[in-house]
């Protein structure tokens, strides 16, 4: 079945230091791909997006995702982390050619960013 | 610049009893969805619409149904509420395929007791 894996459940921070987050997703050929940020008692909000083109996307905030095809992966890095960064983090697929109504969800990674 | 717009923010529920969750949007989207959170399990597709007058299962449709009688609005009812239903509902519209992003309301958190 047709997945999206975020492996990091939970990670824990201090302020200053790097972030990266995986997602994989079990889906071949063209995909669309995004990352979506909730903040504590909060709705979600696109942080980035990646349809085409450069494999590297800057979004907002700081943040940035890499694709990289051969890995099914869409990680979200952050070279250095606030405490403001604490939520959690959805990894999202729209697969075009399959269901081209819908994204599907990862499990979400909490991130927790202590001063 | 209200967006998508859910209603109520928070009900508790007794078993069996039914209540309509409103979802409403004002930027002409066509698709909708809602979506439960729990923990653990990240966002599920309960029901969504690619249109006026349509609607569609997603993953977990069992014991919701839905209703889209005008564009703005995506209703999602619950006929007899249970303790499994317990969760955070969330509402979300894109314009017109999902490769554009969703928009998401501020949730309904829904305890059934």
């Amino acid at each position: 079945a047709q997945s999206v894996s975020q492996h990091n459940h939970h990670v824990i921070l201090s302020e200053a230091a790097s972030l990266e987050l995986g997602c994989n997703y079990s889906y071949g050929g063209t995909v669309n791909l995004f990352w979506y940020v909730q903040y504590p008692g909060q709705h979600l909000q696109l942080l980035l997006k990646y349809f085409s083109g450069d494999p590297l996307v800057k979004g907002i905030k700081g943040f940035e995702a890499e694709f990289i095809k051969s890995k099914f992966s869409f990680n979200l890095r952050k070279p250095s982390v606030q405490w403001s960064d604490t939520a959690e983090y959805f990894c999202a697929v729209n697969v075009p050619s399959y269901n081209t109504d819908k994204l599907i969800f990862g499990t979400g990674t909490r991130l927790q960013v202590f001063p | 610049n209200a967006g998508v717009t859910q209603t109520p923010k928070f009900r508790v529920l007794k078993t069996g009893q039914s209540m309509t969750l409103l979802c409403a949007q004002d930027m002409n989207h066509e698709y909708m969805y809602w979506y439960r959170q729990d923990p653990g399990m990240g966002l599920r597709l309960i029901h969504y619409s690619v249109g006026e007058g349509t609607t569609a299962k997603g993953e977990v449709p069992d014991g919701y149904n839905v209703s889209r009688l005008k564009k703005q609005n995506f209703l999602l009812g619950l006929e007899s509420a249970a303790p499994s239903q317990t969760s955070v509902y969330f509402c979300a519209s894109t314009s017109a395929a999902p490769n554009y992003g969703y928009t998401f309301g501020s949730g309904t958190r829904l305890t059934v007791v």
